[in-house]
């Protein structure tokens, strides 16, 4: 497996826009995913491949990606986005999670 | 709905083993990975590998080859994850989750707190 790089936090404003990147060598040639971790519960995945967004989720999550780093963007953010969010990736060698990052929602 | 129940809190010695069992409901069983991550106390996701419970093939993370075992029993819908060599630094919630063909989760179980004590 290989390493992805997240900022250890964010912090935002309620209504504003927060953007979380991941960064690893090999996002250019393999998808990335996204999960949300909300304090004493199991993450919930919020986008895949890059930039889809599952069923449920709310449109305000949305994903990109240029070159070795993946971006989460948040719109219109909400103190219930008050979470740990990881970006996620796998080769042939295994799977990787990104360290995390503390969104604050100030 | 799809569920993965997962057995209760355990207290464990060092060097004592860990069996985990990983019961899957709302879905055909056979038909999606078995994925065992591990999260030490307020600290980030760690992939320990996967099971395919059609075949029983398994795929483990440098991290724990030689240590973890992944099984299953297509009987009971129900998946296992054991770790050998017990340290205090397994201390840790265990997740079972779900994914499918392209590598990623998309349901995860209710987490097993760990702790590893003497």
């Amino acid at each position: 497996s290989y390493e992805l790089t997240q900022p250890p936090s964010v912090s935002v404003s309620p209504g504003q826009t927060a953007r979380i990147t991941c960064s690893g060598d090999l996002l250019p040639n393999k998808y990335a995913y996204w999960y949300q971790q909300k304090v004493g519960q199991a993450p919930v995945l919020v986008i895949y491949k890059d930039r889809q967004r599952p069923s449920g989720i709310p449109e305000r999550f949305s994903g990109s990606g240029s070159g070795t780093t993946v971006t989460l963007t948040i719109s219109g953010v909400q103190a219930e986005d008050e979470a740990e969010y990881y970006c996620q990736s796998a080769d042939s060698s295994g799977w990787a999670f990104g360290g995390g990052t503390k969104l604050i929602v100030l | 709905q799809v569920q993965l129940v997962q057995s209760g809190a355990e207290v464990k010695k060092p060097g004592a083993s860990l069996k985990v069992s990983c019961k899957a409901s709302g879905y055909t069983f056979t038909s999606y990975y078995i994925h065992w991550v591990r999260q030490d106390p307020g600290q980030g996701l760690e992939w320990m590998g996967r099971i395919n419970p059609n075949s029983g093939g398994t795929d483990y993370a440098q991290n724990f080859q030689g240590r973890v075992t992944m099984t299953r029993d297509t009987s009971i819908s129900t998946a296992y994850m054991e770790l050998s060599g017990l340290k205090s630094d397994d201390t840790a919630i265990y997740y079972c989750a779900r994914g499918g063909q392209d590598p990623y989760i998309d349901y995860w179980g209710q987490g097993n707190l760990v702790t590893v004590s003497s």
